[in-house]
């Protein structure tokens, strides 16, 4: 079964500063597709980067990166140039080769102070 | 463009009254859905799942009901909620394909049960 564990509650990060979000995951399949989101305090979830588990590349959107390492089974996401309004709650997620329900992990909140 | 809503925002109910939360999608068919509950400082934990009208897959034994009578309707209930029931309850759809954007999240419901 698939399993993702972000391992830090809550981050601090100055602003203009970079931060990177662990995620790790568990799968027996091959191809699978991981995604990170994020929640600010309205709730409403925000899709922010895929990648693809035969991606050759890590993937990029904007000030956001993943710092895909497929031997280690870990999908970090790095926000560069923090700003105040990254402060939120950030979810990494898993959909496996057959398209089951992704599964997502227990968050990190992060905090961008000035 | 495709645009789902789930209503109400905002709930709050006695202990053992039911609950019906609905969710419906526009500009899109066959969608698949789902119903996501997010406990306070929890990740997000999949309640039920749908592929076409009348099928609903769940994920774990609780006090909640799925139904989906129209093919972008999609309902959830309980017949006498319980204290534990309360949470932010998460709507969702997807094309059903392996996309690269996941899924496209309602706005939310709080839940609290008093």
């Amino acid at each position: 079964a698939q399993k993702i564990t972000q391992t830090q509650p809550g981050m601090f990060v100055q602003e203009k500063e970079a931060v990177t979000l662990d995620c790790t995951y568990d799968t027996s399949d091959q191809s699978y597709g991981l995604f990170w989101y994020k929640q600010p305090s309205s709730g409403e979830m925000i899709f922010l980067i895929y990648q693809g588990s035969y991606d050759e590349q890590n993937a990029t959107e904007g000030r956001y990166s993943l710092n895909f390492q497929k031997a280690r089974k870990s999908a970090n996401l790095v926000i560069s140039a923090s700003q105040l309004g990254d402060s939120a709650m950030y979810f990494c997620a898993m959909r496996d080769s057959g398209n089951t329900p992704l599964v997502f992990g227990k968050g990190t909140r992060l905090s961008v102070i000035a | 463009s495709q645009t789902i809503h789930q209503w109400p925002a905002t709930l709050v109910q006695p202990v053992g009254s039911p609950l019906s939360l609905e969710c419906t999608v526009e500009g899109t068919s066959n969608p698949n859905l789902y119903w996501y509950r997010q406990a306070a400082g929890r990740g997000l934990q999949l309640l039920f799942y749908s592929v076409g009208i009348g099928q609903i897959s769940s994920e774990v034994p609780q006090n909640l009901s799925a139904s989906r009578p129209q093919d972008r309707q999609f309902i959830l209930s309980s017949k006498k909620l319980l204290l534990s029931d309360s949470g932010f309850y998460l709507c969702a759809w997807s094309d059903g394909t392996a996309s690269r954007y996941g899924y496209t999240f309602g706005s939310g419901t709080r839940l609290t049960v008093v």
